[in-house]
């Protein structure tokens, strides 16, 4: 009963570098959604999915990229890292009204 | 497009006295509505939701909110803070239709609680 696992939960990367947060799920939802979290700024949507190979843009997709190979996996791609990118990311799932959040990637771009 | 909006980026109560926690969305179909809660360091925590039904919904750890169509509003309150209250909380939104379960959050507000 994992719910909605993200890794690393910390990093810090150098302006120019790459990584992918990963997001996995055991509970079989087909919405999927990252967040990402600036103090003072609420939560905003970078991408989500609503299944396996269906993915769209959010609020602030600039410089992500995701892929939804399978249900379970919705992993974050960060491939230019710039410091704007310093933030706190947050995955989620969902069944009907009801949501599952990860416990966060804090992301440091120096 | 819908939006929220929290009254107050900061609010301080002493211990014992009431919460109240300002939420006003726009939409222009009443959404389904959300309050979490987010400790330091920590995600996300669902204290209460309105989907359908009675407009006062009771959540978790003593807090509520009332669904206001009227006013287009979701205050969350409680009668009486603790110190383990202390936290930020995020009201959100989803409309009931077509969006595909897009959340938009509000701003976030940091509740003091002094003893």
């Amino acid at each position: 009963n994992a719910g909605v696992t993200q890794t690393p939960k910390f990093r810090i990367l150098k302006i120019g570098q790459s990584m992918t947060l990963q997001c996995a799920q055991d509970m079989n939802h087909n919405y999927m959604y990252w967040y990402r979290q600036d103090p003072g700024m609420g939560l905003k949507l970078i991408y989500y999915s609503v299944g396996a190979g269906i993915t769209d843009k959010g609020e602030v997709p600039n410089g992500y990229n995701v892929s939804r190979s399978t249900t379970e996996d919705f992993p974050l791609r960060l491939e230019l890292a710039a410091p704007s990118q310093t933030s706190v990311y947050f995955c989620a799932s969902r069944l009907d009204a009801g949501y599952t959040f990860g416990s966060g990637t804090r992301l440091t771009v120096v | 497009a819908q939006s929220v909006t929290q009254l107050g980026s900061h609010v301080s109560v002493s211990e014992g006295a009431l919460v109240l926690l300002r939420c006003n969305y726009s939409s222009s179909v009443p959404p389904y509505l959300f309050w979490y809660v987010q400790y330091p360091n920590q995600g996300l925590q669902l204290l209460l939701k309105y989907t359908t039904g009675a407009t006062l919904v009771k959540g978790i750890n003593g807090f509520e909110a009332e669904f206001k169509k009227s006013e287009t509003s979701f205050h969350l309150t409680k009668p009486s803070a603790h110190m383990s209250d202390a936290a930020e909380y995020f009201c959100a939104v989803t409309p009931r239709r077509t969006s595909y379960g897009k959340l938009t959050f509000g701003q976030g507000t940091i509740l003091t609680v002094h003893p």
